[in-house]
């Protein structure tokens, strides 16, 4: 069964827009990560957020992270044409392997 | 610069045909996975190790398997192959600990007629 269920599924933005996509999860977790996925390639790690975090910034990625709601948000802000990829959010808890979501389509129009 | 290859990027092969495909990691982590990924489905894991000698199932095992011999290997077996194996498989390796990133290689993408 999957832990962390992207929404939303497909996302258009123009360039120069900042992009929302949010991941929810069904139990406690240790950790979520985020990976990025451009087309015919593997997955590149992008972020990493404690349980025991609320907020992480990384170049134009904010990730935050809400426990009490199971869930999770990365916003890209300022997105450019190569930030079209797909995106994945993954959970792990003691004792288990990271579980990954089906992941949001972001497309940046030029 | 340490990387994960995978080998071959595009397999067809014919249903019943036992198939391998290679995973080879110059980060010298001691965690590997494989996962195959299918549209709707995100990534399912497939098998694990996390040092040589040790393997594990994962969430989708049936119809494969591993060996670990070594640090940077992690082949993977389809035993007979099937339809619905027809797939993209992604290797990824991590160091060992919770939580830590995984490295993905670029996949393989496997059809099996």
């Amino acid at each position: 069964s999957q832990q962390g269920e992207e929404d939303p599924q497909a996302l258009s933005i123009q360039e120069g827009e900042n992009a929302t996509m949010n991941c929810s999860y069904k139990t406690s977790i240790n950790n979520l990560q985020w990976y990025r996925q451009n087309s015919g390639r593997g997955l590149v790690h992008l972020i990493l957020i404690r349980s025991n975090e609320r907020e992480k910034h990384s170049g134009r990625l904010r990730v935050t992270l809400d426990t009490s709601k199971k869930s999770s948000s990365l916003l890209i802000t300022a997105s450019r044409a190569a930030d079209t990829a797909s995106y994945f959010c993954a959970t792990d808890s003691y004792g288990q392997n990271f579980v990954f979501g089906p992941g949001t389509r972001l497309s940046v129009l030029p | 610069d340490a990387e994960i290859t995978q080998s071959p990027r595009h397999k067809i092969t014919e249903t019943g045909r036992q198939v391998t495909l290679a995973c080879h990691q110059t980060w010298n982590h001691n965690n590997m996975f494989w996962y195959r990924q299918d549209l709707g489905h995100g990534l399912r894991l497939i098998h694990y190790s996390y040092g040589v000698q040790d393997t594990n199932k994962g969430e989708v095992s049936d119809g494969y398997s591993v060996s670990r011999s070594n640090t940077e290997d992690l082949p993977l077996t389809l035993e007979s192959a099937a339809s619905s194996q027809t797939s993209v498989y992604f290797c990824a390796s991590s160091p060992s600990g919770w939580g830590t990133p995984l490295h993905f290689g670029n996949g393989t993408r496997l059809t099996v007629t």
